[in-house]
């Protein structure tokens, strides 16, 4: 079965642009989480979707937003970057929901300069 | 507001000794608990999960001891192997399936051979 595929694993843009990060769930999966890990924060839960629906939203500013397609593959947006945004984007897949074990991807190490 | 804390940043073990890996958290509606390994430049990996009804669950040699009245969770790895070491995050969730995961900062844990 192949694991959660994030694209791309590396990025770098300039303050004030916006980035559209990806991720492919496992098979059969129709729960996707992303969270941001920072050096000593470790990992901030940003939301979930579920069939397409936000079903929960952590503390983040609007700029974060993201969205779930029918084949369940998800993406992120982060408008107006900021310096702060540097950090490793992570996108976990669950059969049954964010709250339960979560497979997670590779991540994309996003740096804002 | 740290809801999950990981108060040991590193811990060092002897390899073929025990490796005990603490985490205590602050909300009483957390009923669900994982530990996640994390080796540099992968996502996280699921270790092991407990349910609040339970107050011990092992699997192979990895055990984790839940103990609700104090809000403390600990993971044991008996024996240590090298390839133990990694950073280890706890993480919790209230209501199964339906909340996200918060994570403690994490634990860097070094098998010393």
């Amino acid at each position: 079965k192949a694991g959660v595929t994030q694209t791309p694993r590396y990025l770098i843009k300039t303050r004030g642009q916006q980035v559209t990060l990806s991720c492919s769930p496992i098979s059969g999966h129709r729960s996707v989480s992303w969270y941001q890990q920072t050096p000593g924060q470790g990992l901030q839960f940003l939301f979930e979707y579920f069939s397409e629906t936000q079903r929960n939203k952590g503390n983040f500013p609007g700029r974060f937003s993201g969205r779930q397609f029918s084949n369940s593959r998800s993406e992120m947006n982060v408008s107006t970057l900021e310096l702060g945004d540097s950090a490793l984007y992570l996108c976990a897949s669950s059969f049954q929901g964010a709250g339960t074990e979560a497979f997670f991807g590779q991540g994309t190490r996003l740096t804002v300069v | 507001d740290q809801q999950v804390k990981q108060n040991s940043p590193s811990l060092s073990v002897q390899e073929g000794r025990i490796s005990i890996l603490n985490c205590d958290y602050t909300n009483s509606m957390f009923d669900y608990f994982l530990w996640y390994k994390k080796y540099p430049a992968e996502g996280p990996t699921f270790l092991i999960s407990i349910s609040s009804i339970k107050d011990k669950n092992e699997d192979g040699r990895f055990t984790v001891f839940l103990n609700k009245s104090a809000k403390h969770l600990s993971l044991h790895i008996v024996p240590s192997q090298p390839g133990d070491s990694a950073v280890y995050f706890c993480a919790a969730s209230a209501g199964f399936g339906n909340e996200k995961l918060t994570f403690g900062t994490g634990t860097r844990l070094t098998i010393i051979p």
